[in-house]
């Protein structure tokens, strides 16, 4: 079985630039999260979607990024535009449901460099 | 405020054991996660506790106390594959994962 596909696995930008990355779940997962990991922490949750709804954007930065997932499988994350501290790894996760016992599976992440 | 404390960096030898410790303080439990992440790869699923207890799976075994906020992974027959950075997450009421900042574990031969 296919784990979580992203892409892509590394982009550099200059700053003010747009980025956007795409996000592929494991089939069948109605759930699926957008985080952020700076060097050195844990993940950090930008949004999270139940099927095509977006249930928990409170940490999105909304001024500059946007989401979505259209159909409820894929999705986009989008940064317009770029700043130097949006430097990170944005790891795409999903799970079956957003219960308890639904465990996250993580896509290998897109390293961001904004110069 | 929503707090999990891990050790940041940790080292032991090939073959033996290490014990790495996770304290939380979040708003509400519906389970702690242990996860692993290799340098510049995804964090993958270690184990889940969600009861008081220990958990063995193979090599690794997870431990909660929910009375103490406490949980430790504890890793036996170490092997120079296990060097990365464990990371310790609770599901809070909001059923939000609140992750620590994760243990880098150095294995030496």
């Amino acid at each position: 079985e296919a784990g979580v596909v992203q892409s892509p696995r590394y982009k550099i930008i200059e700053k003010k630039q747009p980025v956007a990355f795409w996000c592929n779940p494991i089939s069948g997962h109605n759930t699926l999260y957008w985080y952020r990991q700076n060097l050195g922490q844990g993940p950090e949750l930008l949004i999270r979607y139940e099927n095509e709804e977006a249930v928990d954007d409170s940490q999105l930065p909304k001024d500059r990024f946007s989401a979505e997932r259209l159909k409820g499988v894929d999705s986009t994350l989008k940064i317009q535009p770029a700043e130097l501290g949006d430097s990170a790894v944005y790891l795409c996760a999903s799970s079956l449901g957003g219960g308890a016992t639904d465990t996250q599976y993580f896509g290998p992440g897109t390293r961001l460099t904004v110069l | 405020g929503q707090n999990i404390d891990q050790p940041t960096e940790m080292t032991a030898t090939e073959g033996a054991i290490v014990q790495i410790n996770c304290t939380y303080q979040t708003s509400g439990f519906n389970g702690l996660f242990w996860y692993q992440q290799h340098a510049g790869e995804a964090p993958t699923f270690l184990s889940y506790n969600v009861l008081d207890g220990l958990e063995e799976k193979g090599r690794f075994s997870s431990f909660l106390s929910r009375s103490k906020g406490y949980s430790y992974l504890l890793l036996k027959e170490l092997q120079m594959k296990d060097s990365a950075s464990y990371l310790c997450a609770v599901m809070d009421s909001n059923y939000q994962l609140i992750w620590g900042a994760g243990t880098k574990l150095i294995i030496k031969p």
